[in-house]
């Protein structure tokens, strides 16, 4: 199948600090791809999802200026959390879609610990 | 958001037992999708089913689009202790805005005894 990288893998940062978090389609070009935060034991949140020059989808509830979502190339989205708070700890997953099918391929995750 | 009613919630079985987990849905799906998570890992794409009836095996396992399009299961025979995690289905509507979004279900985390 196709390949997501995601990182950093995890990461520790202070309140009030902004974290980004990188999401790359190693070998097929992602128009589309997907901003996810799971909580432990539970199904992955769909968060935004980002497209490729143009702004980024957020569902409902999810705070846009909180959780900037960039995608400058149809292989690389990022997820800013700004200003980050304890609470915005969680794990932060990606995924991109390949091929007409429109399987999703995961990233391998990000460990967001907020101190 | 929309969720798939997936189930059970948890199972715990001995190495060797056989194992199965279904997805329900209200809406229709054009792919059913079953996905595996390990702790601390994005999820694993395990099998993707793409018609309606179609059953498809990937060793040791075995999931089937259901006729409705509207439910879906997944089989794990003979398993092993690294058949441990959080198994997940997820629904797929192909084309339009919607491309490459999918509908998840809770989840069923699976415990394997040696």
């Amino acid at each position: 199948g196709a390949v997501v990288s995601q990182h950093p893998s995890w990461v520790i940062c202070k309140s009030g600090t902004s974290v980004k978090i990188e999401c790359r389609s190693l070998d097929f070009q992602a128009t589309t791809m997907f901003w996810y935060r799971q909580f432990p034991k539970q199904s992955l949140m769909l968060m935004a999802t980002s497209n490729e020059g143009s702004k980024a989808t957020y569902e409902q509830g999810v705070e846009k200026d909180k959780f900037l979502i960039n995608h400058a190339s149809l292989t690389l989205s990022t997820l800013t959390v700004t200003s980050a708070h304890p609470e915005d700890s969680s794990f932060y997953i990606c995924s991109a879609s390949e091929g007409a099918r429109g399987e999703a391929f995961f990233g391998q995750g990000t460990r967001l610990t907020v101190v | 958001g929309q969720q798939l009613n997936q189930s059970p919630q948890s199972m715990f079985i001995q190495e060797g037992e056989d194992v199965s987990m279904n997805c329900t849905s209200s809406s229709i799906f054009n792919t059913w999708l079953w996905y595996k998570q390990d702790p601390g890992e994005g999820p694993v794409l395990l099998i993707a089913l793409y018609k309606a009836g179609e059953l498809t095996s990937n060793g040791r396992l075995t999931a089937q689009f259901g006729i409705t399009r509207k439910d879906s299961f997944l089989n794990i025979s003979a398993s092993i202790p690294s058949d441990v995690g959080i198994y997940f289905c997820a629904g797929l509507l192909r084309g339009g805005t919607s491309y490459g979004k999918l509908t998840f279900g809770q989840g069923t985390i699976l415990t394997v005894h040696p």
